[in-house]
């Protein structure tokens, strides 16, 4: 089987195409999503977040998705572009916690072909 | 957005030394820093949480006696890794919260280090 701490789930997208990113969640009792984006050799930049009570929530050109039922997350990018080529990670928090520590997912590389 | 700046970007020590990696927040004050590790391929891995005037919180299978936090002051915090072996080559990555009514995590941009 794959060995996901060794290798990250590649997504490669023709440039101008659409792009999904999925994350599966772990802790049902996390009310806080946010989406970074990492660039090689750089830190995480926020991209978008969403709470429990909302199931979308539309940036510029990002969607982010929530289904609480089965703990999923996912990223939409329209109309990918080169420099949308990184590495994507979801991250939970329970807000109500009162620690501010966000759990990270695995982790998506997108490479977009120009 | 706020800015957080981590220094240095990349050391390389000798195996057996210890160094310094600062973070810090530069247009606002922070309550709450976290330490991160990142291992090439993977995610980030929450190493500390570090609050301003007193110990920082370990999780676990972090050694703290290896791993220094200081929060010294509201802008600045630090990690040394002592007695550095190559097996603590990896990214480390800051974040800074300014809280407690703003909870928005701002990262810094890493710190690769290597030991040789």
């Amino acid at each position: 089987g794959e060995s996901v701490g060794l290798h990250l789930p590649t997504l490669s997208v023709q440039e101008g195409d659409n792009s999904i990113i999925n994350c599966a969640y772990s802790n049902s009792a996390s009310d806080y999503f946010i989406w970074y984006k990492q660039e090689s050799g750089k830190g995480p930049q926020f991209i978008i977040d969403i709470r429990s009570n909302m199931d979308k929530r539309q940036g510029q050109r990002v969607t982010v998705l929530l289904n609480k039922t089965v703990k999923h997350l996912s990223l939409q990018i329209a109309a990918t572009q080169p420099g949308d080529s990184a590495v994507y990670f979801c991250a939970e928090n329970i807000s109500g916690a009162g620690s501010y520590q966000l759990t990270f997912g695995k982790g998506t590389k997108l490479s977009v072909i120009p | 957005g706020a800015v957080v700046s981590q220094h240095p970007s990349r050391v390389i020590c000798k195996s057996g030394t210890s160094v310094k990696i600062e973070c810090r927040s530069l247009d606002f004050q922070a309550t709450t820093m976290f330490w991160y590790r990142q291992f090439p391929k993977q995610s980030l891995m929450l190493m500390a949480t570090s609050n301003e005037g007193s110990k920082a919180t370990y999780e676990q299978g972090v050694e703290k006696d290896k791993f220094l936090i200081n929060h010294a002051s509201l802008t600045l915090s630090t990690l040394t890794v002592t007695s550095a072996h190559p097996e603590d080559s990896s990214f480390y990555i800051c974040s800074a919260i300014p809280g407690p009514t703003n909870t928005e995590a701002f990262f810094g941009q890493g710190t690769r280090l290597t030991v040789v």
